[in-house]
């Protein structure tokens, strides 16, 4: 079984600050993607990383993906309290059919 | 908005009840998958259909089951309700394929 770990499992920080979150897996996955969650609502999609080591950016939000295809990274550079809510990676499982997804960072942004 | 719309948006059952979720995929999305999403937790996988059969499964007992209908909308069935089941389910729909998924605001379940 695919398994993805997220960590911190909560972070709160204030308006302005840098932060770091990471997803990882002992598993190979083909794809990883990241998902912001906001209360009352679905997952939408931020980012999909397919190569490893590949790094994306949007806007002050940049995304990295683990050279050996097990890991990923999201760094938000001067977060906005738009930035709260609950990130979630997922990684499509090695039948390339059903989304794997980790238990998410809940992150608070405090103006 | 992603095009994937889910009903009703809340429900509250007692145990032993059953309910039905119901999902309207995003036009032309021929697979449709199911998650619950506990309190403080991340989705986890139902199942999956695509051309209205199931083709993936996640670890749930047989009485979660779905439908999926040729105009690709579908339903979730909870049979025998379990205070456990009270969660967030969700619904995503996209190309056969392709790894870009569109998720519904989900329906809040509450089982008492």
């Amino acid at each position: 079984t695919q398994l993805l770990e997220q960590s911190p499992q909560f972070l709160s920080i204030q308006e302005g600050e840098n932060l770091t979150v990471y997803c990882n897996s002992s598993s190979v996955f083909s794809s990883l993607q990241w998902y912001r969650q906001e209360p009352g609502e679905g997952p939408v999609l931020l980012v999909t990383v397919v190569t490893g080591g590949e790094v994306k950016k949007l806007k002050r939000l940049t995304f990295q993906f683990g050279d050996a295809r097990k890991d990923s990274s999201l760094h938000i550079t001067a977060a906005q309290p738009g930035d709260t809510g609950l990130y979630l990676c997922a990684g499509l499982d090695n039948y390339g059919q059903n989304f794997v997804f980790g238990p998410g960072t809940r992150l608070s942004v405090l103006p | 908005e992603t095009g994937v719309t889910q009903s009703p948006t809340h429900l509250i059952k007692t145990r032993g009840q059953q309910v039905t979720l119901r999902c309207s995929s995003q036009s032309g999305h021929n697979t449709v998958s199911w998650y619950q999403q506990a309190l403080g937790q991340g989705p986890q996988f139902i199942f999956q259909y695509y051309r209205e059969e199931e083709n993936g499964r996640g670890n749930f007992p047989p009485r979660f089951s779905g439908l999926q209908f040729p105009n690709y909308s579908s339903e979730l069935n909870v049979n025998a309700l379990e205070l456990d089941d009270s969660a967030l389910y969700l619904c995503a729909s996209r190309f056969q394929g392709y790894d870009i998924q569109y998720f519904g605001a989900g329906t809040r379940l509450s089982v008492l």
